[in-house]
Order: C-alpha cells, then structure tokens, then sequence
C-alpha cells in the first residue's frame, strides 16, 4: 500500500539552529499537511499545501516556518530558528482531493524533532 | 471557535466486551466526521468516515454513529482485543475545508 515516507525520524538540533523536514507523500496526492503533536497532547495543524502554495496555516505556523516542494516528489518543512518549544513529533500527511469532499488524510510515521 | 471533547481519561475494559468512545463537537455542522487510530510513537490511521446523512457505518469490529441534533459521534469496538489498544482520535473537517481538526484523543486499554 502506497505510504507517506518522512526523514529523519529523529533530529536533535540545538536551540537557535534550522531545521529541514522531508517528506515523500504518496505519488498521486495532490494535498499535502504538515501536523505536530508536542508528547502527551494532541495532534495540531499546521499547514496545508496545494497547487504549489499554502492554503491554510494556523496561528502556530509563524514567520519561524516555511514549506516547500522543490521537486516532484518531496515536501519540505523548514523551522528557521528553532525554540525549545518546537520540540515536538512532526508529521507529514497527504490526501487524493480536498479534505471538503471527506478525503481520507494519509500520514507517515512521523519526524520526531528535539531542541537542545 | 470550532472545539471537539473527547474524553480525556483512559478508557480500560475487559477483553471480548464492547469499548464505546465518544466525541462531542460544538460551533459548527460539519459534513463528516472521521475516526483514525494512534500507536505510540506512530502516525494516525484512518479507520472510518461517516457523513452528516448517515446514522451508523460499519467495518468489521468497528461501529460509527453520527448524531447532527446532539453534536456527537459514538465509536464502538465490538468484541474488542488488547491488539485494539491504542489511542483513538476524532477527526472533522475545519470551516475552511483544507484541514482536517482532531480531538485530544482517548486511549483505550485492553486488558486480557
């Protein structure tokens, strides 16, 4: 079954430094996600991706975070300058249509970034 | 604002019996509702979506009720397994329809 692949699965990066997170969604998805989940609390949206540009991002996706899909095939959050609070478990998701019409949202396995 | 509760205590039952979770939303009537499952460590994974003119969906051991007067869904594991353990999350789609917005989740334990 087709998956959304995420690398690394783990970063520990220091306080101040950027970070790069990829993602390979499924190949015939055209919407993408990026979702984080601080450990123990829920899972947050963070921004949506279609068509080469943002359709949404919520109050957390703040100047520190841009995405980017530079090629075909990958799908890239960056944090610019992270915080001890970005630590968090990042994923990336990927759905076929608009999440309007009920599309399954598909995520993988997660980036689980640390700040030191 | 959109909210969804789910019920934030652990939910444990016995092996074989019938685990019901709940998910309650308020400040909108959204088209659907989706519940997907959570390891730890892991990603969600879709389990079953039921829409705004359904009473009920089925899959396997899995039950889905959908009450638009009540702003409810229920979520039944029939004859569940301590393979069933696992954290369970509601979803629904938010106002601007490019995303999908989840409760806090409960976890469910299932004790031999």
């Amino acid at each position: 079954e087709p998956e959304v692949t995420q690398t690394p699965s783990h970063q520990v990066t220091q306080m101040g430094q950027e970070v790069i997170l990829r993602c390979v969604p499924i190949s015939n998805h055209l919407y993408f996600y990026w979702y984080r989940q601080i450990l123990g609390q829920k899972v947050e949206f963070l921004v949506s991706f279609y068509n080469n540009e943002i359709s949404e991002k919520s109050e957390i996706f703040d100047d520190q975070f841009s995405v980017e899909r530079p090629d075909g095939s990958n799908f890239t959050l960056k944090i610019r300058s992270t915080k001890l609070e970005d630590s968090a478990m990042y994923f990336c998701a990927s759905s076929e249509r608009t999440t309007f019409s009920g599309n399954t949202i598909y995520f993988g396995e997660g980036s689980w970034l640390t700040v030191v | 604002s959109q909210k969804i509760e789910q019920n934030s205590e652990a939910l444990n039952i016995q092996e074989g019996k019938t685990a019901t979770l709940t998910c309650n939303y308020t400040n909108y009537s959204p088209a659907y509702l989706q519940w997907y499952r959570q390891d730890p460590g892991r990603g969600p994974v879709f389990l079953l979506l039921i829409r705004e003119n359904e009473k009920e969906k089925r899959k396997e051991r899995l039950k889905v009720t959908f009450d638009t007067t009540l702003k409810q869904s229920l979520f039944h594991i029939t004859a569940s397994q301590p393979a069933d353990s696992a954290t369970y999350l509601c979803g629904l789609p938010g106002s601007s329809a490019s995303k999908i917005i989840f409760g806090s989740g409960t976890r469910l334990s299932i004790r031999p």
